[in-house]
């Protein structure tokens, strides 16, 4: 079954730039999204179609998806981006999500 | 947009419950949706898919043979009816929206309703 696989915990200083991996076989010849996810909140939306934002989606988060890696960029990082960041993709007709990504604002 | 699931609750194991998802705020009968849940302390794992029709669906392996994904256009309404429940079932259950045009995203996710599966 196909897999992603991301870095368990980032850390990042307010005001940096974060960098967060999704890596998958061939993953550039799929769309790639990416899930901002706060405890006891639901999950939203930040990128999809590997480089899309949607509506409020502030323009210090930005992706890209090429080779076997996905990115998900937070630029001037904010207290407020702390949480669990998932990728996501399909794969034969299957929904796969990585292992998510605990970004910590120190 | 507004995506609320109800008919969690605490469970035996082998037992059967159904989950809903009520849509409002956009043309349901347009949309293809999801069930997507969160086992404690663990990551999102996508569960099934439906078409906007209903005629297509897709199952994870993990649940494949048990839990069954259905909607009600008429009412607006999704279901995970599931089946043969498991410890491992506990999770919060979230319903979550397809992007237009089968986008191969998640654009919308309900509230979540928690399933407690234990003896």
């Amino acid at each position: 079954s196909y897999e992603l696989t991301q870095p368990p915990s980032v850390s990042v200083s307010p005001g940096q730039t974060a960098s967060i991996t999704c890596s998958g076989d061939k993953l550039g010849d799929k769309y790639a999204s990416w899930y901002q996810h706060k405890p006891g909140q639901s999950p939203v939306l930040v990128i999809y179609q590997d480089t899309k934002r949607p509506s409020g989606i502030p323009e210090r988060l930005s992706g890209s998806n090429s080779g076997n890696t996905a990115t998900l960029t937070i630029s001037g990082t904010q207290a407020m981006d702390e949480a669990d960041y998932y990728c996501q993709a399909w794969d034969s007709s299957t929904g796969v999500f990585g292992g998510g990504t605990k970004l910590t604002v120190l | 947009v507004q995506l609320v699931e109800s008919g969690g609750g605490l469970v035996q194991p082998g037992v059967s419950l159904r989950l809903s998802c009520a849509a409002s705020g956009f043309t349901f009968t347009t949309y293809s949706m999801n069930w997507v849940r969160q086992a404690p302390g663990k990551g999102l794992e996508w569960l099934s898919y439906i078409s906007s029709s209903g005629s297509t669906v897709y199952y994870a392996s993990s649940v494949k043979g048990r839990f069954t994904i259905s909607r009600d256009n008429a009412q607006n309404s999704l279901y995970l009816q599931m089946d043969s429940l498991r410890d491992e079932d506990t999770a919060v259950y979230y319903c979550a929206r397809d992007g237009p045009a089968s986008g191969y995203y998640f654009d919308f996710w309900g509230q979540g309703t928690l399933v407690t599966v234990s003896s």
